[in-house]
């Protein structure tokens, strides 16, 4: 019974790198979410994806960052040219899509740019 | 529009003690209210969620309370234990935000023993 898989845990990447966030969502769900949660901060939302389609991405900043929920593999949150200010933590979470119903959570991918 | 505004920011109780802990919303859109806990390094995890269709829930130690007229739904842990010291997280969605999460900004609670 797995949940929502994200790797990796941890990332550490150079100023001016890309960064590739991966989330496997719970079984049988094709609706993803991502989030980003800064330090001390609660958690903002970025995008939400059905398969093959953006549905909304106005939390996502304009430049830099794209993802995709591809027919088969995993959702990936991809962030070009990081920079310090990009070190957070990005949570994935997926849900049946249904309205109101629970979203489940990832562990996580924590990036830190130096 | 789309804010949860969540007080207080951090929360000390002593064990057995009540936690109760405030939310806030201004879009009359929301229906759906859920409460997240998070531990420090793990994903947040749903711990009880109400709709506005009533104005109380509980399950086991922890109560929502949700005021409609005020827009403003709160937590309540009664006997409060050192292991819900956590994160807490109250959230928001409606109709026009599909399943898609307003947070607000967190609760860091911390029980002592």
């Amino acid at each position: 019974n797995a949940g929502v898989m994200q790797n990796p845990r941890h990332l550490v990447r150079r100023r001016g790198q890309e960064a590739r966030l991966r989330c496997s969502p719970v079984k049988g769900h094709s609706h993803v979410y991502w989030y980003r949660q800064l330090p001390e901060e609660g958690l903002k939302f970025m995008v939400y994806l059905q398969k093959e389609n953006i549905i909304d991405e106005s939390g996502m900043p304009k430049e830099r960052f794209s993802a995709e929920f591809p027919k088969e593999g995993p959702s990936i949150l991809r962030i070009q040219q990081v920079v310090r200010g990009d070190s957070a933590a990005y949570f994935c979470a997926s849900s049946l899509g249904l309205l109101n119903t629970e979203a489940f959570f990832g562990q996580g991918t924590r990036l830190t740019v130096v | 529009q789309q804010q949860v505004k969540q007080s207080p920011q951090s929360l000390i109780v002593q064990k057995g003690g009540i936690s109760i802990i405030n939310c806030a919303y201004e879009n009359t859109a929301f229906d759906y209210f859920p409460w997240y806990q998070q531990f420090p390094g793990k994903g947040p995890a749903l711990l009880i969620a109400i709709r506005p269709d009533v104005s109380e829930k509980k399950e086991g130690r922890f109560t929502i309370s949700f005021n409609k007229s005020a827009k403003q739904f709160s937590l309540h842990i009664m006997d409060s234990q050192p292991g819900d010291s956590a994160t807490y997280f109250c959230a928001a969605n409606g109709e026009t935000s599909g399943s898609r999460l307003t947070f607000g900004e967190g609760t860091q609670l911390t029980v002592n023993p």
